[in-house]
């Protein structure tokens, strides 16, 4: 049974400290995307990549957040420096450029950054 | 860019059914998705609709009018396990942007006794 997976599932961490979250996307799928889920503004688009090049990362805070993909198996979002508003849940999901191109989720990184 | 409206919260009785609105303006449109997502959960796939009509599986359809910019997720039978949000999600045509779904905030669906 093919999933996503991400880890850690939760991190807590104090203001000013580097975060970085991994996402190992469904074997042979090509694209990855992050996405950041709130109550207030829902699930929000921070950045994706196909091929592991990335395509687009406009929703993403460039001076603190950086996504990349070191290898077809792996994606990591760093954040660095944390800040309380980053507290959020953090969802990798992965997909392929053909058919209904939908998206399979990872469980997600619940963060609480204090 | 693109603006998805869905209604924040509905209730429904078991074994009723339940239709949940989406509407959406898009500078592009090439396909709408519908995603279930439990409490503390993933979002997971319902369904998908790119051309008008009606899409059915099992207790769940979608019905897509691409002119009015309107979709609904019709829900059978309801169960208990049926509560739970539900996405509406707009993919845009062409460029960079075709790989990826702007998501509406959600309907917080609860099935009561």
């Amino acid at each position: 049974d093919a999933r996503v997976t991400q880890t850690p599932r939760h991190k807590v961490t104090e203001m000013g400290q580097e975060v970085t979250m991994r996402c190992q996307p469904i074997l042979g799928h090509n694209t990855v995307f992050w996405y950041r889920q709130t109550m207030m503004q829902g699930l929000e688009l921070l950045a994706y990549f196909r091929n592991r090049a990335p395509l687009d990362d406009s929703g993403m805070p460039k001076d603190r957040f950086s996504a990349e993909m070191p290898d077809a198996t792996l994606a990591t979002l760093k954040i660095q420096p944390s800040e309380p508003r980053d507290s959020a849940v953090y969802f990798c999901a992965s997909g392929l450029t053909s058919g209904r191109y939908e998206q399979y989720f990872g469980p997600g990184t619940r963060l609480t950054v204090t | 860019g693109q603006n998805i409206d869905q209604p924040t919260e509905m209730t429904a009785t078991e074994g009723a059914i339940v239709q949940i609105n989406c509407t959406y303006q898009t500078s592009g449109f090439n396909g709408l998705f519908w995603y279930q997502q439990h409490a503390g959960e993933a979002p997971t796939f319902l369904s998908y609709n790119v051309l008008d009509g009606l899409e059915e599986k099992g207790r769940f359809s979608s019905f897509l009018s691409r002119s009015k910019g309107y979709s609904y997720l019709l829900l059978k039978e309801l169960q208990m396990k049926d509560s739970a949000s539900y996405l509406c999600a707009v993919r845009d045509r062409g460029g960079a942007g075709s790989y990826q779904l702007t998501f509406g905030k959600g309907t917080k669906l609860s099935v009561i006794p």
